[in-house]
């Protein structure tokens, strides 16, 4: 089945640490994306990759960090910079060709806890 | 920077009673998408309205785009216990930058 895969699904660090949230897919999407979500504030745009190699930021990218060298994964690195890490991180993906207007498909979250 | 708002930010109804949130862009938006988020889930797809004034639905579900596509809700009629779940709007801000408003968290109580 196709699909998009968070892993780990919790996440335990010391603070200090940088931590790296894994984020794979096999839809051939080429646009993929990272949420941050914080109780009552929605989902807040971290960076997003519309093409190999290429990545833009988003909303609040700042403490965080991104590659994008193959397709399939788009990996988030949590630095020691981001002052308040701990949070609900979303990957998605988007099919690029089928326009802007096709939908962003989830998956099913990491959840970082940084003490 | 571009900002989408929903109200309310929480909404307990007893199971039949009608339930809508109303999604508020300080821009136009191009189109605007509708996830659902089950508790302990991540958001899932519903719908995408892209015309002006536009009404669109599915089952119990009503979707509505304003006018000045600057808002946008989502009303369900006559809600079951598997609507619980978090509603998030998502407007279109460039090609492929989607930003997503704060939600509305609904309980339904049986």
């Amino acid at each position: 089945d196709g699909g998009i895969t968070q892993s780990p699904k919790y996440l335990f660090r010391k603070e200090g640490q940088n931590v790296t949230l894994s984020c794979e897919q096999n839809l051939n999407h080429d646009a993929m994306y990272w949420y941050r979500q914080d109780p009552g504030q929605g989902l807040r745009l971290i960076y997003y990759s519309q093409i190999v190699n290429d990545f833009q930021k988003g909303d609040i990218a700042e403490g965080y960090s991104v590659s994008r060298e193959k397709k399939e994964s788009f990996p988030l690195t949590v630095t020691s910079a981001q002052k308040n890490p701990t949070a609900f991180y979303l990957c998605a993906s988007k099919n690029r060709d089928r326009g802007p207007n096709s939908p962003l498909h989830f998956g099913n979250g990491t959840r970082l806890t940084v003490t | 920077g571009q900002q989408v708002m929903q109200i309310p930010q929480y909404q307990h109804v007893q199971e039949g009673e009608d339930f809508t949130t109303y999604c508020n862009s300080s821009t136009t938006l191009s189109n605007i998408q509708w996830y659902k988020q089950r508790p302990g889930g991540h958001p899932v797809f519903l719908i995408q309205l892209v015309k002006s004034g536009e009404v669109k639905k599915q089952k119990r579900l009503t979707f509505q785009f304003g006018e000045a596509k600057k808002n946008s809700s989502l009303h369900i009629t006559a809600t079951q216990t598997t609507d619980v779940g978090t509603y998030f709007c998502a407007g279109q801000s460039g090609t492929y930058k989607y930003i997503f408003g704060t939600g509305t968290r609904l309980k339904v109580l049986a």
